[in-house]
């Protein structure tokens, strides 16, 4: 069935780094936008990051930008997010989602937790 | 920061009909970017409702339906039930960000 499976949380402390994976499976990867997208405890959704299906095109929030780089490898069906310098409010469940046609994120992972905390 | 608002709260009665808001501006949803809907139920990832604007995917019931209309869009449910007690989010494009942005959410009580 169409899955896509984050990985890659955990705790880190303040200016440390974090690489986040997401595993698709079920539909053909190479075909469809991906993003990241988080969720700070409590709070809304917020798109993070974007990236086209061949990698030509990236772009990011203003509140992660020079800090998070958005990968994938078609290859191996899978979605990456690097991120660097992070800070406490960066404390979040991530997800990767499938940008449909229309510019909807029509598949979601079960998310993934980062907490940035000394 | 969300750039689309939406009400904190809505709530009904079993059977009765309630609409959501979600209101944004000139650069996204006025410019004529589509509208989308996400329900999320406690503990679990967001999951699509509505997409470009008035569209359901596969296996959403009829009672969930999507208008737009000039810098505004709206979520309406029709003969509410207990299972949708949700937190529910729009979501569009804006060209002056050049990226995806989502509306503040709004829970939805069933009384």
């Amino acid at each position: 069935q169409v899955q896509l499976v984050e990985s890659g949380g955990g705790l880190v402390k303040p200016g440390g780094s974090l690489r986040l994976s997401c595993a698709a499976s079920g539909f053909t990867f190479s075909d469809y936008y991906m993003s990241w997208i988080r969720q700070a405890p409590g709070k809304g959704l917020e798109w993070v990051s974007y990236i086209s299906s061949s990698s030509s095109y990236t772009n990011y929030a203003d509140s992660v930008k020079g800090r998070f780089t958005i990968s994938r490898d078609n290859a191996k069906n899978s979605l990456y997010l690097q991120m660097n310098s992070l800070r406490a409010e960066d404390t979040a469940v991530y997800y990767c989602a499938r940008d449909n046609s229309n510019s909807a994120f029509d598949i979601w992972g079960q998310g993934t937790m980062v907490t940035v905390s000394s | 920061q969300s750039v689309l608002t939406q009400p904190p709260s809505v709530s009904g009665a079993p059977g009765q009909r309630v609409t959501i808001s979600c209101t944004g501006s000139s650069s996204n949803i006025g410019a004529g970017y589509d509208v989308h809907w996400y329900q999320q139920l406690p503990g679990t990832a967001p999951k699509l409702l509505i997409y470009g604007n008035t569209s359901r995917p596969s296996g959403v019931p009829d009672r969930f339906s999507g208008s737009k209309s000039g810098t505004s869009a709206s979520l309406a449910i029709t003969g509410l039930q207990a299972e949708d007690e949700a937190d529910y989010y729009c979501q569009s494009y804006d060209s002056s960000l050049s990226g995806y942005v989502f509306g503040t959410g709004t829970k939805v009580t069933v009384l």
